[in-house]
């Protein structure tokens, strides 16, 4: 069964450090590869996703790498604020592309 | 943006219990989902649809039945419902290429609990 391993399952950060979160994943067939964002009560949303024809993708604070030699991806996320704390999922095209398949999840506290 | 709406929020039945979770989308996607969120277990498919009349097996399908009855409607139904069904569940919806481009929407959540 296809799996996506996540790492770690939760983590606390100083606001203003480094958070870094990875994944990695059995199937680089497909192109996109995202990280969702979850805040408690809501339902996940995209944060960020790449190409896997790239390395690095960068959105403001968050920078998501993508190794595919090691079939691994990362979220770093710099200068964390309080706001970021929340549930982080990474995830893989599934079933030829028609679904997601998700990562374990990460929270993310960060204390002021 | 897509609007995915849940109902009910939140529903208590007793097991063996028969619970019907409604999904409505208004943004015209093919596609449907129903995850279910567990601690430790992130999100798992349970089943999907990429239109009317059409439904797919996800990863965690047992004791789970799904319809999709129109292009914005999908509902997931539990028959007998177990404690071990309960659980925060989630709808999504995608476009055709929604997911080749990892572009998901989802509702606010359907929290059940199975005494």
């Amino acid at each position: 069964q296809q799996q996506v391993r996540q790492s770690p399952q939760s983590l606390t950060v100083w606001e203003g450090g480094t958070t870094v979160l990875t994944c990695s994943y059995e199937d680089s067939t497909f192109n996109y590869f995202p990280w969702y964002q979850q805040f408690p009560g809501e339902g996940p949303a995209l944060l960020i996703s790449i190409l896997s024809v790239s390395d690095k993708k960068e959105d403001g604070r968050f920078t998501t790498f993508f190794n595919k030699r090691e079939k691994k991806l990362s979220l770093h996320i710099i200068d964390s604020q309080p706001g970021d704390s929340a549930t982080y999922f990474c995830a893989e095209a599934y079933q030829g592309g028609r679904a997601l398949i998700f990562g374990t999840g990460t929270t993310v506290s960060v204390s002021p | 943006e897509a609007a995915v709406t849940q109902s009910p929020r939140n529903k208590v039945t007793v097991t063996g219990g028969n619970v019907t979770l409604s999904c409505r989308q208004t943004n015209s996607h093919n596609y449907m989902y129903w995850y279910r969120q567990d601690t430790g277990h992130g999100l798992r498919l349970i089943h999907y649809s990429y239109g009317a009349g059409n439904l797919q097996i996800g990863d965690v399908p047992d004791g789970y039945k799904a319809t999709r009855t129109t292009q914005e409607d999908f509902f997931l139904l539990l028959e007998l419902a177990s404690p071990s069904q309960t659980s925060l569940y989630f709808c999504a919806s995608s476009d055709a290429g929604g997911a080749l481009t990892g572009q998901l929407y989802f509702g606010e959540g359907s929290k059940l609990t199975v005494l």
